[in-house]
């Protein structure tokens, strides 16, 4: 069963930092790209960052270019997006969803986390 | 970027009839090499996280009931409930992932019952 678990969300100040984590399971996970994507509340999806299963080619929203850092540890199974610069618009909850390729190239997502909620505020 | 524009951004259908959402692309999400049109589309129901329904258009995903089907090529798509169910309540997105991102979803449309 392929499972996705997230964490490493929480209330932070504007300008600060923090860093999510996404523990996969059930699949080989470095054969496989995969995405983050927030909701902010009562909104949307927003697809925010995309990674390829070897971790050589990561791709970013604008709205999160030069702020967020997507990278993964394939010996651990696990998916982290360091952000910094944190700004009001990006509290939403996020979620790690796999794509169904290596690459990052024609990536719909078959399984997604539950999420885990960002509230920037002060 | 590719902007995906649904309609309506709501819709309320009485249990046992269709349901119908429409998805536009800003371009083409047809590649003319494989004849593939890169769309997705997704339910999500409350305090849960989005499903896989359907993709390159009208493939249905593993397990989605039958009542289930996408339609439309290049610029133009169509998710279609055959006979409204009670569970089928919820908030339907698609998707398109032709090339590299950034990926881009439709609004969203919020399905209720009438």
């Amino acid at each position: 069963e392929v499972l996705l678990l997230e964490s490493g969300g929480g209330l932070v100040q504007p300008g600060g930092s923090l860093r999510l984590s996404c523990a996969a399971s059930g699949f080989t996970f470095n054969s496989y790209a995969m995405s983050w994507v927030r909701q902010a509340p009562g909104k949307g999806l927003e697809w925010v960052s995309a990674i390829s299963g070897t971790g050589g080619a990561a791709y970013y929203a604008d709205s999160v270019k030069g702020r967020f850092t997507l990278s993964r540890d394939n010996s651990k199974n696990t998916l982290y997006l360091q952000m910094s610069s944190l700004r009001a618009d990006d509290t939403a909850i996020y979620y790690c969803a796999k794509a169904i390729g290596v690459i990052v190239v024609d990536n719909y997502f078959d399984y997604w986390g539950q999420g885990t909620l960002v509230t920037v505020s002060s | 970027d590719i902007v995906m524009t649904q309609s309506p951004d709501s819709l309320a259908v009485s249990l046992g009839e269709r349901a119908t959402i429409n998805c536009k692309s800003s371009q083409s999400v047809l590649y003319s090499s494989n004849n593939k049109n890169y769309l997705a589309w997704y339910q999500q129901k409350p305090g849960q996280p989005p499903k896989l329904l359907i993709y390159w258009a009208s493939i249905r995903e593993s397990g989605v009931p039958d009542r289930f089907s996408g339609s439309g090529s290049g610029t133009h798509f169509t998710l279609t409930i055959s006979s409204l169910q009670a569970e089928d309540v919820a908030v339907y997105y698609c998707q398109q992932y032709y090339s590299t991102p950034p990926y881009t979803f439709g609004q969203g449309t919020k399905l209720e019952i009438k």
